[in-house]
Formats: structure tokens, C-alpha cells, sequence
């Protein structure tokens, strides 16, 4: 499968607790983006990688949230101190540099819930 | 404040019969507008892309329009089927800015 990956695909965990997730991105997708979507909403954007560099990030990304892509190809989002109201699932997309429409391909996603 | 719109929020039909989903944006500048297919507790995946100066785009059963005048898409499935029932996400971007709608949830009965 040549898509992209995520993992885990579903994470329980006691408030209070750090929990990461990975992406590993389509090969020679030099974008990679994270998004946080809610039950019954539309995916929120949280920060967006083109390499290894983090050009972007939302102000939903508080300081609890950190997101790295240290070689340009795989992608963590590391989540501290964790709440209840992180619980959501966590998806993450990447896209080709010869896109002009800068066409995004999600992955499955991490369904994180705290309890 | 770029925002985009979708109605209604939920929708249930029977197999075989049409639908429309609408999309309303007030996103500027607008660079192009996706149709997205999200089944349940999997990623969005893309069913159609228009550009500013398109009107409509055809995927199969999946006919997707754009008003780009008064900032309006439409979203026509043709005969559904079961496995229609899902999720479907307008998305407006603007350079490499994306906004996501929150979706209308379509459930298509026997």
C-alpha cells in the first residue's frame, strides 16, 4: 500500500498523559500537513510541513502540541499533558511538489480518545 | 473571515434515487474547490477539483458545479447506492490555505 500511513490507528489515554502520533507521508510527498477533526465537523488544520521545515501552524496548535518532520519524510505529533478535550481524531495528508492544486491525500488517521 | 458553508447537515435517501449537497463560501482569494468522500472513521478522499474559471466537473456518478459569482457549489450523486452513504466535505483553498466546511452526512436506505 503506497498511501499514506498513520499510527496508531486508534489510542486510549488517562488525562494528563503524552501521547504521539506518526505519519509516514506518500514517498516524494514533500508536504505533509495535520489536521484535528471533531464528530460531526470538518478537518481543523494544526501546521503544515513542506521538508523538514514547519511553515505554518494554527492557533489551535497550543503549547501542549508539537509536530516534527526531522528528515522531510516521516511526521510525529506529540500531544502533552493530555485533555479531554483533545479527544478527536488526528489526521494527517501530504501532497506532491508537482501539484499545482496542491492536491492533498489523507491518511486513515489517529482516533485518539481521553478519558 | 473565510468561511465555507454546507447544507443540509445531514440527508437520508433511498437507494437509487439523486441528491444535491450545497456548499456556500465566503473564502477570498479563491484558488480552486474540492468535493471530498469521507467514510466513517477513515480519511477524506477526493472525488472532484474546480478552478475559478470551471462550472462543473463530472466523477462518475458525482457531478460537482461551481457559481463562482455568488460563491456557490453543488454537489449531484446520480442513482445512489449504499456505498454512497458517508461524509461529503466542501473545501475552498486559497494559495495553500485550505478551508474545510463541516460536511453533510448522506445515508442511503435499502
Amino acid at each position: 500500500d503506497t498511501g499514506v500511513s498513520q499510527n496508531p490507528r486508534h489510542k486510549i489515554t488517562k488525562r494528563g498523559q503524552n501521547v504521539t502520533f506518526r505519519c509516514d507521508p506518500i514517498s516524494e510527498h514533500n508536504r505533509l500537513y495535520w489536521y484535528r477533526q471533531t464528530l460531526g465537523q470538518g478537518p481543523e488544520f494544526l501546521t503544515y510541513f513542506q521538508n523538514e521545515a514547519q511553515l505554518e501552524k494554527s492557533r489551535l496548535l497550543s503549547d501542549r502540541f508539537s509536530a516534527e518532520r526531522p528528515k522531510g519524510s516521516f511526521s510525529t505529533l506529540e500531544i502533552q499533558r493530555t485533555e479531554q478535550g483533545d479527544s478527536a481524531m488526528y489526521l494527517c495528508a501530504s501532497s506532491p511538489p508537482w501539484s499545482p492544486t496542491y492536491e492533498q491525500y489523507f491518511g486513515p488517521g489517529t482516533r485518539l480518545t481521553v478519558t | 473571515k473565510n468561511q465555507v458553508e454546507q447544507s443540509p447537515q445531514s440527508l437520508i435517501i433511498l437507494e437509487g434515487k439523486n441528491c444535491t449537497l450545497q456548499c456556500n463560501y465566503t473564502v477570498s482569494p479563491f484558488s480552486n474547490l474540492r468535493w471530498y468522500k469521507q467514510d466513517t472513521g477513515r480519511g477524506p478522499v477526493s472525488l472532484t477539483i474546480m478552478t475559478f474559471s470551471e462550472n462543473t466537473k463530472s466523477n462518475g456518478r458525482y457531478t460537482a458545479t461551481l457559481d463562482a459569482d455568488t460563491k456557490q457549489s453543488s454537489l449531484h450523486i446520480t442513482a445512489s447506492q449504499l456505498s454512497d452513504s458517508a461524509s461529503y466535505i466542501c473545501v475552498v483553498n486559497y494559495g495553500q490555505n485550505f478551508v474545510f466546511g463541516p460536511g453533510t452526512r448522506l445515508s442511503v436506505l435499502p
